[in-house]
C-alpha cells in the first residue's frame, strides 16, 4: 500500500487549526498512525488505530478518518509542534508516507 | 523510561559489511518484538526488519531480503541488524524500535545511527 501525503509543506501561524491528509492506495481498515519527527530527533507515536492518542500526546493533537482517506488535525498549533509529520500504515505490509513538513508563518 | 541506544554505524564501502547494536533498557525487552527502521537523508522512513520475541521469526521488505539479518539476544537485552553487501542506496540514519504488543507499529524509537555507504 502507497502512502500520500499532501501537502508536503504547510505554514500555519498559533493557534491556527492544522489538517493534514493521509491517503492510501488501497483500504487501510483504520490501521494507520501518525508519527512527528522534530529536527535531529527520532519519530514519536502521536495516533494509532486512526484516532487513538498515544500516551502523554497532546489533545490538541486529533485523528480521523476511514477507508483510504486519513487526517490528522491540530486544534491549536504551538510553537512547539513545529516538525515533519508521517502517517504509516500496518494494514497490509509497513509503510511510511512520504511526510508533511509543519512550519510557522 | 523505555530507552534504545543504537551503536555500530559509520563510513563504509560498497558490497563490505557493518553491524549494528541497540541496546534496550526500560523494559522486559524480551516480551517485545524489535524492529530497525532506516531514513535517507532528507527522505521519509522505511522499515528495514522486525524479529519476533524468541527470533524464532524474522521479516523483511524486499529491498533487503537476503542482505541485512536481525537477530536480538535477550539476555543482554541487545538487538542487532548484520547488512551485508552494502549499496550507495543504504545510505541512512538507522532506528531500532519497539513493536507495540499487538499491533504492527512501533511505539518507542532509539535516537539513530547514521550509516554512510560511499567508496
Amino acid at each position: 500500500i502507497q502512502l500520500t501525503q499532501s501537502p508536503s509543506l504547510l505554514s500555519a501561524s498559533v493557534g491556527d487549526r492544522v489538517t493534514l491528509s493521509c491517503k492510501g492506495s488501497q483500504n487501510i481498515n483504520n490501521y494507520l498512525a501518525w508519527y512527528q519527527q522534530k529536527l535531529g530527533e527520532a519519530p514519536k507515536l502521536l495516533i494509532y488505530n486512526t484516532n487513538s492518542l498515544q500516551t502523554g500526546i497532546p489533545s490538541r493533537f486529533s485523528g480521523s478518518g476511514s477507508g483510504t482517506d486519513y487526517t490528522l488535525t491540530i486544534s491549536s498549533l504551538q510553537p512547539e509542534d513545529v516538525a515533519t509529520y508521517f502517517c504509516y500504515q500496518y494494514n497490509n505490509g509497513w509503510t511510511f508516507g512520504g511526510g508533511t513538513k509543519l512550519e510557522l508563518k | 523510561e523505555v530507552q534504545l541506544v543504537e551503536s555500530g554505524g559509520g563510513l563504509v564501502q560498497p558490497g563490505r559489511s557493518l553491524k549494528l547494536s541497540c541496546a534496550a533498557s526500560g523494559f522486559t525487552f524480551s516480551n517485545y518484538y524489535m524492529a530497525w527502521v532506516r531514513q535517507a537523508p532528507k527522505k521519509g522512513l522505511e522499515w528495514v526488519a522486525t524479529i519476533s520475541t524468541s527470533g524464532s521469526r524474522t521479516y523483511y521488505p524486499d529491498s533487503v531480503k537476503g542482505r541485512f539479518t536481525i537477530s536480538r539476544d535477550n539476555a543482554k537485552s541487545s538487538l542487532y541488524l548484520q547488512m551485508n553487501s552494502l549499496k550507495s542506496e543504504d545510505t541512512a540514519t538507522y532506528y531500532c524500535a519497539r513493536r507495540r504488543p499487538g499491533y504492527n507499529l512501533f511505539d518507542y524509537w532509539g535516537q539513530g545511527v547514521m550509516v554512510t555507504v560511499s567508496s
